[in-house]
Order: structure tokens, then sequence, then C-alpha cells
């Protein structure tokens, strides 16, 4: 399986940028295609789609949200952040299943 | 306006079966596959199942492959996970997620239905 593997935790200021990597096992790269994609998710809520593979903005999402990377390396940054992004983010790939899903990282206020 | 609605949920004991629902409207069911993914209380994100729109293709995660059996009723607009011999660990939130037609992530889910698996 590929195994994703994200901090547990990031504090951020508001107005800052936050940024949120995303490492796995494997490649999740394939015909020029990141098989990345991030969510958040917030207590109580069901998760929302942020970003598609790699670096496509979900329908609705503010253009503050980014994605970045490849391979075995992604980024997710939120710049700048506002107190409705405090979350919990969490990256999942679906180059090969099972499609697996990080750990995710809660976005704290510093 | 994309819906799914899940239920079927509740407390079981370890060993016992329950079977969940997930009612679809808003869209064409039948030209969308689906998944079910949990979330165990106060942790991460678990995929656990996938079946294409024409119930062709089928994947499970390793952790209930044997136990649980995903299926669907496109008649019915109607997405089911049913769980066998189940397990503690089996207690979470269960989600129905729809992905879009040619895409590995997942753009609208339900609410979810929580499963508690105990004595």
């Amino acid at each position: 399986d590929i195994v994703l593997t994200q901090s547990p935790a990031l504090a951020v200021s508001l107005e800052q940028r936050a940024t949120i990597s995303c490492k796995t096992s494997q490649n999740v790269d394939n015909y020029g295609i990141s098989y990345m994609h991030w969510y958040q998710q917030k207590p109580g809520q069901q998760p929302k789609l942020l970003i598609y593979e790699g670096s496509n903005l979900a329908s609705g999402i503010p253009a503050r949200f980014s994605g970045s990377g490849s391979g075995t390396d992604f980024t997710l940054t939120i710049d700048p952040v506002e107190a409705d992004d405090i979350a919990t983010y969490y990256c999942q790939q679906s180059k090969d299943y099972p499609w697996t899903f990080g750990g995710g990282t809660k976005l704290e206020l510093k | 306006e994309v819906q799914l609605v899940e239920s079927g949920g509740g407390l079981v004991q370890p060993g016992r079966s329950l079977k969940l629902s997930c009612v679809a409207s808003g869209f064409t069911f039948s030209n969308y596959g689906m998944n079910w993914i949990r979330q165990a209380p106060g942790k991460g994100l678990e995929w656990v199942a996938y079946i294409s729109s024409g119930s062709s293709y089928i994947y499970y995660a390793e952790t209930v492959k044997g136990r649980f059996t995903i299926s669907r009723d496109n008649a019915k607009n109607t997405l089911y996970l049913q769980m066998t011999s189940l397990r503690s660990e089996d207690t979470a939130l269960y989600y129905c997620a729809r992905p879009p037609n040619y895409g590995g992530y997942f753009d609208y889910w339900g609410q979810g239905v929580m499963v508690t698996v105990s004595s």
C-alpha cells in the first residue's frame, strides 16, 4: 500500500501563509498527472475537496488555497490564512488501490 | 443539487452483521462509481470500498476484504455496504462518497452514518 505521511499539527498566525506537506512512500505520478488530492474537514462535518490531481482547485474553493508538488512530495498552501480555515487537512492518493489517506494535519492558531 | 444520504447504522455486537445504505439524488447515479469511506472516532479517514458504475469493478481495503460487500441498485439510486463479522475496530462514521466520472478523488460526500461495534 502507498503510505502518506503528514505532520500531525501546524500552528499558524492569521493572515500568514500555511504550508502543509504530504510525503508518499511511492511515486503517485503517472502520465504527467499527480494522483494527489487534498481535503478540509471541520469538526462535525464531512470532508470537503479542495485540490485534485496535485494542483487543480476544486469548484467553489477560494484561490487562497493552492496545491503543488510531484512524485512523492506534495504541499497544500493556504495564503493568507483566515479564521475559517482552522480545520484538519488530509491528503489522499489514487495512483493505486487501495486508495489511501494521510493521517491529517490539524491547523491551529498560533 | 447532489445529495447522498446514508442510513442503517447503529449499535451492533461483535461478530454480527449490518447493512448500510446510501440514497443518491441530484445526478445520474448509474453513470458514476461510488465509494465507502470511514472515520473512527477522533481518527483519520480510511477508504473502505469502491464499486464502478455498472458493478463490474469492485475494490476493497485489506482491513475489510472478505467481510464487507459493496453493491448498488441503479434502479433505486442506492449504494449498499453489507458488513459481516463486525469487530470493535470497525466502529466508525461511514461516509458514502462520489468521485467525478474519471477521477480517484471525492467531490461529494454524505453526512455519514455511525456504526458502533460493542458488546
